[in-house]
């Protein structure tokens, strides 16, 4: 199975700042890689497909990068609702394997 | 807009089974592969099953191989999710999601259904 190690585990940032999650494939998986993005008591949404790609209704402050094994979520401008959880997943081969999740946390 | 529904979560005893059921809407049910994902309490997200758009083509992970049956009446745009000998370590949110195309090689998740807790436990 292909592992997906999100890094940080957790993040304490504040209202306008700039963060960078990664997340690392055990093996290439080309750009088959979506971000999730989870409240608490939620169900998780879909925030990026194809590596880079933003779903409808996404804000463009959010940016995804990244081919082969190693990714990136950018959120360039940190606003209040953005303080959640934040999932990889690829979606390349099976069975499809989700990283461990990053913990957004206001400072 | 697509909306997606799940049901049919609930107690049940180590051993039992259950049938997940997700009513799906707003969308040409038959032209999407269908997935579940689950999410123990506390935990990150799981991925359990898919199918495609005809039914034909369905994977499993290793953890439900055998226990799960994942099946579609696109008839009545529903997903199914059976589940036999449940443990306790199957407890936790199912949800349905939607794939954006009709094969289940290369598709991604592009709407979620609010998900439904199966516990597990006598």
């Amino acid at each position: 199975d292909i592992q997906m190690t999100q890094s940080p585990s957790s993040l304490s940032a504040s209202v306008g700042d700039r963060v960078t999650i990664t997340c690392r494939a055990s093996q290439g998986i080309s750009n088959y890689l979506a971000w999730f993005q989870q409240k608490p008591g939620k169900a998780p949404k879909s925030l990026i497909y194809a590596a880079s790609i933003l779903h409808s209704g996404v804000p463009s402050r959010f940016s995804g990068s990244g081919s082969g094994t190693d990714f990136t979520l950018t959120i360039s401008s940190l606003q209040p609702e953005d303080f959640a959880t934040y999932f990889c997943q690829q979606y390349n081969t099976f069975p499809i394997t989700f990283g461990q999740g990053t913990r957004l946390q206001i400072k | 807009e697509v909306q997606l529904l799940e049901s049919g979560g609930g107690l049940v005893q180590p051993g039992g089974s259950l049938r997940l059921s997700c009513a799906a809407s707003g969308f040409t049910f038959s032209s999407y592969a269908m997935s579940w994902v689950r999410q123990a309490p506390g935990k990150g997200l799981e991925w359990v099953s898919v199918i495609s758009g005809s039914g034909g083509s369905t994977y499993y992970a290793d953890s439900v191989k055998g226990r799960f049956t994942i099946s579609r009446d696109n008839s009545k745009n529903t997903l199914y999710l059976q589940m036999n000998s449940l443990r306790a370590e199957d407890t936790a949110v199912y949800y349905c999601a939607k794939d954006n195309n009709d094969y289940v090689w290369g598709a991604f998740i592009d709407y979620w259904g609010q998900g439904t807790l199966v516990t597990v436990s006598s």
